[in-house]
């Protein structure tokens, strides 16, 4: 069973709309979490790392965040962009330095 | 800065035949991990290694087998390739220690099989 969640698998907005993405994990013990994005045909690119402590980082227009007690992040785009569409990945690290990778949220932002 | 380097970018073999991809991480990282994502698909892990030893074993078919070397690159054979086989090939690799352990991912090696 996969330990990171992804939710939802894919979504559409339209250019200039918010939209929030969420990962939820099984993890333990926990290290840090990570959201890459993944342009089509291209390896995954980080956009935010955060580990235990923290609970909300961002990255030009891209905020994540962290509940470390519920296990969960969440990866919030303001003011999307066409180049916003990408498939956006939730990797979280156990103590142990494994990584789990989710399944990725696939974003398709239209004009 | 180095970054993880793949190759090749791209690979067309026929049915039955053989492949191998190579991944080369960036200096001093230590751990590997290996990813196919068929088209349209969810990345799904294949395996990883850490100091040349396997660390982790995901959904890597018994056709294939990797290896770290000792200088910590890293090769996918893949065996009797079949029609499925034709993906994308991620490679990522990482520093293990720390909280702030960051995973940097190659552009990949495009298999087609035919």
């Amino acid at each position: 069973k996969n330990q990171v969640e992804q939710s939802p698998q894919s979504l559409i907005i339209l250019e200039g709309k918010n939209c929030t993405l969420q990962c939820n994990y099984t993890v333990s013990p926990f290290s840090n979490l990570r959201w890459y994005k993944q342009d089509t045909g291209r390896g995954p690119v980080s956009l935010t790392i955060m580990t235990f402590s923290e609970n909300t980082k961002s990255n030009g227009r891209y905020t994540a965040t962290l509940d470390a007690d519920t296990k969960q992040s969440s990866l919030h785009i303001t003011a999307s962009q066409l180049s916003d569409s990408a498939s956006y990945i939730c990797v979280v690290s156990a103590g142990d330095y494994k990584l789990s990778f989710g399944a990725g949220t696939t974003v398709t932002v239209r004009a | 800065a180095a970054g993880v380097i793949q190759s090749p970018r791209h690979l067309i073999k026929e049915k039955r035949e053989t492949a191998t991809l190579k991944c080369y991480p960036i200096p001093r990282h230590d751990t590997v991990y290996w990813y196919q994502q068929g088209p349209g698909q969810d990345p799904q892990f294949l395996i990883s290694f850490y100091e040349k030893m396997q660390s982790d074993k995901g959904s890597i078919p018994d056709r294939f087998s990797a290896q770290q070397f000792s200088d910590y690159h890293s090769e996918l054979n893949m065996s009797s390739l079949e029609l499925g086989d034709s993906a994308l090939y991620f490679c990522a690799s990482s520093l293990l220690g720390g909280v702030n352990t960051e995973a940097f991912f190659g552009q990949g090696t495009r298999l087609t099989v035919v």
